[in-house]
């Protein structure tokens, strides 16, 4: 069975700053990874995924990922955040394409000014 | 291009009440997805469909919940009767497993359920 763990519940961080959002999963086969975005009261939004190929992902809004096969991880990172960042971002894994989703618990990124 | 098409967006219902969310995949994907968010337990995968079979529904918490998916561009979940503790965000999603185009999971906006 698959599963994700988001390593912090809760981020807070000021304008400008670097972030990093850790996720590591667990499974028996190969995964594809993705990185999803809830802003308050709205639905899921794909912010990228890992399929194959080179292990750094860049997504929208200037996040970026990389995949480590080693260390099961999948760390999203941002340069330099802004306020509009502020959201909840989930991790998920999958084991086939198009295939079921399972979450990790979600980050609160909440940038301040 | 319309995304999944949810309604209603927001519901409120007395408890013991029957409760239908809808659902409208994008068009031409072939697996459909409905997930439940809930403060305490998060994103749970209730069930899902492939080619309109249901392929899993082990993450149906009880009798009382019930999906259909008649064609391939309608799916339904129902709850009969509700409880205050089905009070959560209901969310639709759609992929088209298995192509190769097909590897993202499109989510709906999300069905608000409040039951009182």
């Amino acid at each position: 069975a698959q599963s994700v763990t988001q390593l912090d519940s809760q981020v807070p961080v000021f304008e400008e700053a670097p972030v990093e959002l850790r996720c590591n999963y667990s499974s028996s086969v190969s995964v594809y990874l993705f990185w999803y975005v809830q802003y308050p009261n709205q639905g899921l939004q794909l912010l990228l995924k890992y399929l194959s190929g080179s292990t750094l992902v860049k997504g929208i809004n200037g996040f970026e990922a990389e995949f480590n096969k080693s260390q099961t991880s999948f760390h999203l990172r941002k340069p330099s955040v802004h306020i509009s960042d502020t959201a909840e971002y989930f991790c998920a894994v999958s084991e086939g394409s198009g295939s079921r989703l399972t979450f990790g618990e979600g980050t609160q990124l909440t940038v301040n000014p | 291009d319309a995304g999944v098409i949810q309604s209603p967006r927001h519901e409120v219902t007395e408890m013991g009440q029957e409760v239908t969310l809808r659902c409208k995949p994008i068009s031409g994907h072939n697996s459909l997805f409905w997930y439940r968010q809930t403060m305490m337990r998060g994103l749970e995968l209730l069930i899902y469909f492939n080619n309109n079979v249901p392929i899993d529904d082990s993450g149906m918490p009880e009798d009382r919940f019930s999906a259909k998916m008649p064609n391939a561009s309608f799916s339904t979940l129902k709850i009969q009767p509700s409880e205050p503790r089905d009070s959560a965000v209901y969310f639709c999603a759609s992929s088209a497993q298995g192509r190769p185009s097909g590897n993202t999971i499109y989510f709906g906006e999300g069905s608000w359920l409040t039951v009182v």
